[in-house]
C-alpha cells in the first residue's frame, strides 16, 4: 500500500501563508488530491490531480508537486480555514489518505 | 446540487450485520463511480470500498475484504454497503462519496455520514 506522510499540525497567523506537505512512499505521479474537513462536518474536495482547483473553491487554495512530494498552500489564511487537511492518492489500489494536518491559528 | 444522504446507522453487537444506504440526487448517478470511506472517532479518514459506475469492478480495503460488500442500484440512485461479522474496530462514521469519473479515485462530493457503533 502507498503510505502518505503528513505533519500532524501547523499554526499560522491570519493573513499569512500556510504550507502543508504530503510525501508518498512511492510515486503517485499527479494522482494526489486534497480535502478539507472542518470539525463535525464531512470532508470537502479542494484540489485534485495535484494542482487543479475543485469547483467553487477559492483561489487562495493551491496545490503542487508530482511523484512523491506534494505541497498544499493556503494564501492568505483566513479564520474560516481552521480545519484538518488530508491528502489522498488514487494512483494505486487501495486508495489511501494521509493522517491529516490540523491547521491552527496563532 | 449534488446531494448524498446516508441511512441505516445504529448500534449493533459484535458479529452481527448491518446495511447502509446512500441515496444520490442532483447528478446522473449511473455515470459515476462511488466510494465508501469511514472515520473512527477522533481518527483520520480510511477508504474502504469503491464501485465503478456500472458495477463492473469493485475494490476493497484489506480491513473489510471478505466481510463488507459494496453494491449499487442505478435505477434507484442508491449505493449500499453490506457489513457482516462486525467488530468493535468497525465503529466509525461512514461516508459515501461520489467519484469525479465513472471509475473512482477523486471524491468530489460527500454525504453527511452515518454513524455505526459496534459494541456489546
Amino acid at each position: 500500500d502507498i503510505v502518505l506522510t503528513q505533519s500532524p499540525a501547523l499554526a499560522v497567523s491570519l493573513g499569512q501563508r500556510a504550507t502543508i506537505s504530503c510525501r508518498a512512499s512511492e510515486s503517485v505521479r499527479s494522482s494526489m488530491h486534497w480535502y478539507q474537513q472542518k470539525s463535525g462536518q464531512q470532508p470537502k474536495l479542494l484540489i485534485y490531480g495535484a494542482s487543479n482547483l475543485a469547483s467553487g473553491v477559492p483561489a487562495r487554495f493551491s496545490g503542487s508537486g508530482s511523484g512523491t512530494d506534494f505541497t498544499f498552500t493556503i494564501d492568505p489564511v483566513e479564520a474560516d480555514d481552521i480545519a484538518t487537511y488530508y491528502c489522498q492518492q488514487s494512483r494505486n489500489d487501495p486508495l489511501t489518505f494521509g493522517s491529516g494536518t490540523k491547521l491552527e491559528i496563532k | 446540487e449534488v446531494q448524498l444522504v446516508e441511512s441505516g446507522e445504529g448500534l449493533v453487537q459484535p458479529g452481527s450485520s448491518m446495511k447502509l444506504s446512500c441515496v444520490a440526487s442532483g447528478f446522473t448517478f449511473s455515470n459515476y463511480g462511488m466510494n465508501w470511506i469511514r472515520q473512527a472517532p477522533k481518527k483520520g479518514l480510511e477508504w474502504i470500498a469503491l464501485i465503478y459506475y456500472d458495477s463492473s469492478s469493485k475494490y476493497y480495503a484489506d480491513s473489510v475484504k471478505g466481510r463488507f460488500t459494496i453494491s449499487r442500484d442505478n435505477s434507484k440512485n442508491t449505493l449500499y454497503l453490506e457489513m457482516n461479522s462486525l467488530r468493535s474496530e468497525d465503529t466509525a462514521m461512514y461516508y459515501c462519496a461520489k467519484a469525479n469519473s465513472g471509475y473512482g479515485g477523486v471524491m468530489d462530493a460527500w454525504g453527511q455520514g452515518a454513524s455505526v457503533t459496534v459494541s456489546s
